[in-house]
């Protein structure tokens, strides 16, 4: 099945440091969304894309829909403490019904 | 817009037994979703119903795995002969197409451990 690569696994930054992080697939997807989990907690939608080369900002974060429709890029600027959770990426493909296939997660930890 | 809701936040069961967990969607919100989480890994989709029609269900979700929504607002996911292996954490999500269409809003959860 459909498989999405997010890396890195895990960070460790300090406060204030801009972080990036990002998504591939070997699959088109015709839409993109970044979501944040925090332990115990449901994801919670962050960002959806739905053209391919798509910039789209929400607050500190900014996400990009990839040209090749296989890839998305999520930055976090200027983080803060309560940015540490772990960050999804899912992806909607063609035909799917509108279900999510969703990566493993990147673990974000912020030093204060 | 109170959001999704899922009840109970957790269930401890012993294996063998009968389970069933609540999901109420956001209002007016006619998809909804059931995803399965474990340790490590992102959601899976296991199926999802467009009003009081379930339209779809995933290989995860075997025979002892069932979800109604009967009007078309509130769904049950129910787990018969509860295994080790069920334990997870049962997300729901729910959205509302054309507008945010792939746009799915979660719940808290359901963690499920089965001894």
């Amino acid at each position: 099945g459909q498989q999405l690569n997010q890396s890195p696994q895990s960070m460790f930054i300090q406060e204030g440091e801009d972080v990036s992080m990002n998504c591939t697939s070997s699959s088109i997807f015709n839409t993109w969304l970044w979501y944040k989990q925090d332990p115990g907690e449901g994801p919670v939608l962050l960002i959806a894309l739905y053209k391919a080369g798509e910039l789209t900002s929400n607050g500190r974060l900014t996400a990009q829909f990839g040209i090749t429709r296989k890839d998305s890029f999520l930055n976090i600027s200027a983080s803060i403490p309560s940015d540490v959770g772990i960050y999804f990426c899912a992806g909607v493909s063609g035909g799917s019904n509108y279900k999510l296939t969703f990566g493993k997660g990147t673990l974000l930890t912020v030093n204060p | 817009d109170t959001g999704v809701s899922q009840d109970p936040r957790h269930k401890i069961t012993k294996r063998g037994q009968n389970v069933t967990f609540r999901c109420d969607p956001i209002s007016e919100h006619n998809r909804l979703y059931w995803y399965r989480q474990t340790l490590g890994q992102g959601p899976e989709f296991l199926t999802y119903f467009q009003n009081e029609a379930q339209l779809e269900k995933s290989r995860l979700l075997s025979d002892r795995f069932s979800a109604e929504r009967p009007k078309g607002s509130f769904s049950t996911l129910e787990i018969q002969r509860t295994e080790q292996g069920d334990s997870a954490m049962y997300l729901c999500a729910s959205s509302f197409p054309p507008a945010g269409a792939y746009e799915q809003y979660f719940g808290p959860g359901t963690r499920l451990t089965v001894t």
